[in-house]
């Protein structure tokens, strides 16, 4: 198993572009995340799925839209992206939706520049 | 709302004990996480309490206090590769998808 793989790993955007960041997982894992992390504010949640053709908020949303067509694949688009958006990005899986104490596997994050 | 406390740094010598305190408040609980995050890498799953006491797995134990809103997790015979980011996480209250996170204790393992 590769696990969750995330593309690309760094990149480099300039104001007002849009782009996608890929995330697939080959686990069969129901639920899958999005987060990103910045210094001093730790990991925050973007938006997440529980399945295929189902996504919902998380706490930072704004800016970032997400689908989820199959279950391996859940990409994350930047609309028109900012400075702001400047951050590591890092895509997670787990098994079960309703199972809370089950871990969650991260991908090896995508380094997102902003000028 | 909820709120999670850790300590921002630790240092501590190669072989020795460390203990890395969290504490939280949350309406609701439904189990603390630990990670570890090398630098420049992806977190990684430590360990998951739910019942008050200790779980040892190896080097590694985690602690919880549910009445005290407190955990702690102790790496034991400290090795050098065990420099990195510990990251203490719990459930949003009310909602099993959306986990609340830390900002993570820097710990840095001296010779």
């Amino acid at each position: 198993n590769a696990g969750v793989t995330q593309t690309p790993k760094f990149q480099v955007l300039k104001t007002g572009q849009s782009m996608t960041l890929q995330c697939a997982q080959d686990m069969n894992h129901e639920y899958m995340s999005w987060y990103r992390q910045d210094p001093g504010m730790g990991l925050r949640l973007i938006h997440y799925s529980v399945g295929a053709g189902i996504t919902d908020q998380g706490e930072v949303p704004n800016g970032y839209n997400v689908s989820r067509s199959t279950t391996e694949d859940f990409p994350l688009r930047l609309l028109s992206a900012a400075p702001s958006q400047t951050s590591v990005y890092f895509c997670a899986s787990r098994a079960n939706w309703g199972e809370v104490r089950l871990e969650q596997y991260f991908g090896p994050g995508t380094r997102l520049t902003v000028t | 709302g909820q709120n999670i406390d850790q300590p921002t740094e630790m240092t501590a010598t190669e072989g020795a004990i460390v203990q890395i305190n969290c504490t939280y408040q949350t309406s609701g609980f439904n189990g603390l996480f630990w990670y570890q995050q090398h630098a420049g890498e992806a977190p990684t799953f430590l360990s998951y309490n739910v019942l008050d006491g200790l779980e040892e797995k190896g080097r590694f134990s985690s602690f919880l206090s549910r009445s005290k809103g407190y955990s702690y997790l102790l790496l034991k015979e400290l090795q050098m590769k065990d420099s990195a980011s510990y990251l203490c996480a719990v459930p949003l209250a009310g909602n099993n998808r959306k986990l609340i996170w830390g900002l993570g204790t820097s710990l840095a393992v001296n010779p």
